[in-house]
């Protein structure tokens, strides 16, 4: 079945400093990918997505770009801030009109100033 | 975005009791699901829920364990029963709403510890 392969952490980092959480996955067809963050006392909320292969998703600064050849999804920052401090989790659907999402392991990033 | 009020928002219950869970949208959606996330782990597919039906289960969860309701298009139950120390996780609904560049949306979820 689809399943997703996250990069573990916790990941800590200095302010300004560029993030990276590895995203991989495996699936049939075309499935549409995401990222998903977790921020401290809330619940969870669309980070970003891309539906399709070669698509960049973006938001926040965040970006991650869907890499069919590699089956890969990794999301990056360039320049962190404190109030990045959160989980960051990786997650498929099956296809652009199916919400069943299959997630990684989430990955706790902290941003110390 | 949506909405979505989840109660209640955490528990403390005795092995072998029932545990129900509500999830209310504040406006109508196409799917409502529920999520398990057992400390430490991922996020799980419990089931579909569905309008006026029975649930669509996921493998490795059955009716008899998590009975879903739907009775309308805007809330959804989700009961926890016979529960063990197992059980112990936080559930979470999530919805979809119809129109353009739809996302899933998810609740505050429900902290479950069995004692």
């Amino acid at each position: 079945g689809d399943s997703v392969t996250q990069m573990e952490g916790p990941v800590t980092l200095s302010e300004e400093a560029f993030l990276t959480i590895n995203c991989t996955y495996t699936a049939t067809g075309y499935p549409s990918l995401f990222w998903y963050v977790q921020y401290p006392g809330e619940g969870l909320q669309l980070l970003l997505k891309a539906t399709k292969a070669d698509d960049k998703g973006s938001n926040k600064g965040f970006e991650a770009t869907y890499r069919k050849e590699t089956t890969s999804f990794h999301l990056e920052k360039g320049s962190v801030q404190v109030s990045d401090s959160a989980v960051y989790f990786c997650a498929l659907s099956p296809n652009s009109n199916d919400y069943k999402l299959s997630f990684g392991a989430g990955t706790t990033v902290t941003v110390r100033a | 975005s949506a909405v979505i009020s989840q109660k209640p928002s955490r528990d403390i219950c005795q092995r072998g009791t029932s545990l129900t869970i509500q999830c209310q949208v504040d406006s109508q959606v196409t799917m409502m699901f529920w999520y398990r996330q057992q400390p430490g782990q991922s996020l799980t597919l419990i089931a579909t829920a569905n309008q006026g039906s029975e649930a669509t289960y996921e493998s490795g969860f059955v009716i008899d364990k998590f009975p879903i309701s739907r009775p309308n298009l805007t809330f959804s139950t989700l009961t926890v029963s016979n529960m063990s120390p197992e059980d112990s996780s936080i559930y979470l609904c999530s919805v979809v709403r119809p129109g353009v560049n739809t996302e899933a949306f998810f609740g505050q979820g429900t902290r479950l510890t069995v004692v």
